[in-house]
């Protein structure tokens, strides 16, 4: 069936390196790959999105890119500062229907 | 402009009691996502409503139900809870068919 494996399930990084969290889907169909932060004792927060149109996209110190043909993306994550450490979530969507990955715990020392 | 709200923040039961949370959606958006996230896991997917019809539901038994009212707000209804029910309930919204906006979430607890 349809889901989304996310690795590593854990990152320790030192702050000021580089953060890359992967992801793969299964359903061909999906066209929309966003990802999530998620802070302890809030709900998620969209931080960046790729379209299948796409291959790359970045936004300030967040990257994102997109392989199709492979079915994985990834979210990148550099100069890394102790505000980044959380749990971030990638998704696949297709016509409306979300999965999620299992969450990757960020964390980020000074 | 005002986010996802979703209430009450805590809410305490018994087994076999029921439960209903409410969402509140922002303002324009018409799609309203249900998702269960038990301690340490991942979201899983409960239902999703758009113009005030179920589109579409996840794996979970028929006493998790819902439904979105006119205004597009919704609410979650769980009967017959069970211990294992306990989780922290987020609503997400939104306009199109992706782009969702969360909630922070309704934390249920069934003692």
């Amino acid at each position: 069936g349809e889901n989304v494996e996310q690795h590593p399930s854990t990152l320790s990084v030192q702050e000021g390196d580089s953060a890359v969290i992967k992801c793969t889907y299964s359903d061909s169909a999906s066209n929309y790959f966003p990802w999530y932060k998620q802070e302890l004792g809030k709900g998620p927060q969209l931080i960046i999105d790729i379209r299948s149109n796409v291959g790359e996209k970045k936004d300030q110190r967040i990257a994102v890119t997109l392989n199709k043909t492979a079915k994985h993306f990834s979210l990148h994550i550099t100069e890394t500062q102790p505000e980044d450490s959380a749990v971030y979530f990638c998704a696949a969507t297709s016509w409306g229907k979300f999965q999620f990955g299992a969450g990757t715990q960020v964390v980020v020392t000074p | 402009e005002a986010g996802v709200t979703q209430s009450p923040t805590h809410l305490i039961k018994t087994r076999g009691q029921q439960a209903t949370l409410r969402c509140s959606p922002i303002s324009g958006h018409t799609s309203v996502y249900w998702y269960q996230q038990a301690l340490g896991l991942g979201l899983q997917f409960l239902l999703w409503y758009d113009e005030g019809e179920e589109r579409n539901r996840g794996n979970f038994p028929p006493r998790f139900s819902g439904r979105q009212f006119p205004n597009y707000s919704s609410e979650l209804n769980v009967n017959a809870l069970e211990l294992e029910d306990s989780a922290l309930y987020l609503c997400a919204s939104s306009l199109i068919k992706d782009e969702q906006y969360f909630g922070p979430g309704t934390r249920l607890t069934v003692t």
